[in-house]
């Protein structure tokens, strides 16, 4: 079975500060991945998506980069985190399209605060 | 872009009730899931239902593609149902793979 790894759980960082996440998926190979963000309010907003490594695409212009050094492995980063930056981080995997199937899995996510 | 709107945002039931949680969407879509946030922020997938209907359990998931709407239904609800659920579609135009969320229901079910 498919297992998604997302660390650190929690993380208080002052503001300027470097950020990186990580996520790994096990059970599973050539998986989209994509990084969500949950801010106060709920909702859940699509940061970035990758097809494959190397492959990156930036849904929202932001403060934050994403990097796939490995196939199952997706990296979220900041050089300087801003108060902004605060929230709810879910990393989520699916399988590569197949007749229109794409349903995504989430991880436990990591929850970030910026003072 | 495609808009998600999940209604009521807040809902609190007795145990026992029975609800029904509404998702609208603004256009066609080829990908519609449907989820529990629990207290802990561990998203559950209940179903993956871009039409048709499913049932799990005490749950029960419908999709009319044609009229853009997606319905859950929870019967008999428990505690341990509260939480929040999140509507997730996705649409040819946007590609199927990239979710929208609405804001979600905040269920509440109270001994």
């Amino acid at each position: 079975s498919q297992t998604i790894h997302q660390w650190p759980a929690t993380l208080v960082q002052p503001v300027g500060s470097p950020l990186s996440l990580e996520c790994t998926v096990e059970g599973t190979s050539n998986p989209n991945l994509y990084w969500y963000r949950q801010a106060a309010g709920r909702g859940l907003q699509l940061l970035f998506y990758s097809v494959g490594i190397g492959q990156i695409s930036s849904e929202v212009p932001q403060n934050l980069s994403a990097s796939r050094p490995q196939d199952r492995q997706f990296i979220l980063s900041s050089k300087k985190l801003l108060l902004s930056d605060s929230g709810f981080y879910l990393c989520a995997w699916s399988r590569v399209r197949l007749a229109s199937y794409n349903e995504q899995f989430f991880g436990p996510g990591t929850r970030l605060t910026v003072l | 872009g495609i808009q998600v709107e999940q209604s009521p945002p807040d809902l609190i039931l007795q145990e026992g009730a029975n609800s029904t949680l509404r998702c609208n969407f603004s256009d066609s879509v080829n990908n519609l899931q449907w989820f529990h946030q629990n207290p802990w922020g561990q998203l559950i997938n209940l179903f993956y239902i871009p039409s048709g209907t499913k049932q799990n359990g005490r749950l029960s998931a419908t999709t009319v593609a044609t009229e853009r709407y997606s319905s859950l239904y929870i019967s008999s609800s428990q505690t341990t149902d509260s939480g929040v659920y999140f509507c997730a579609v996705g649409s040819p135009q946007g590609g199927s793979e990239k979710l929208v969320f609405g804001k979600g229901t905040k269920l509440t079910v109270n001994p």
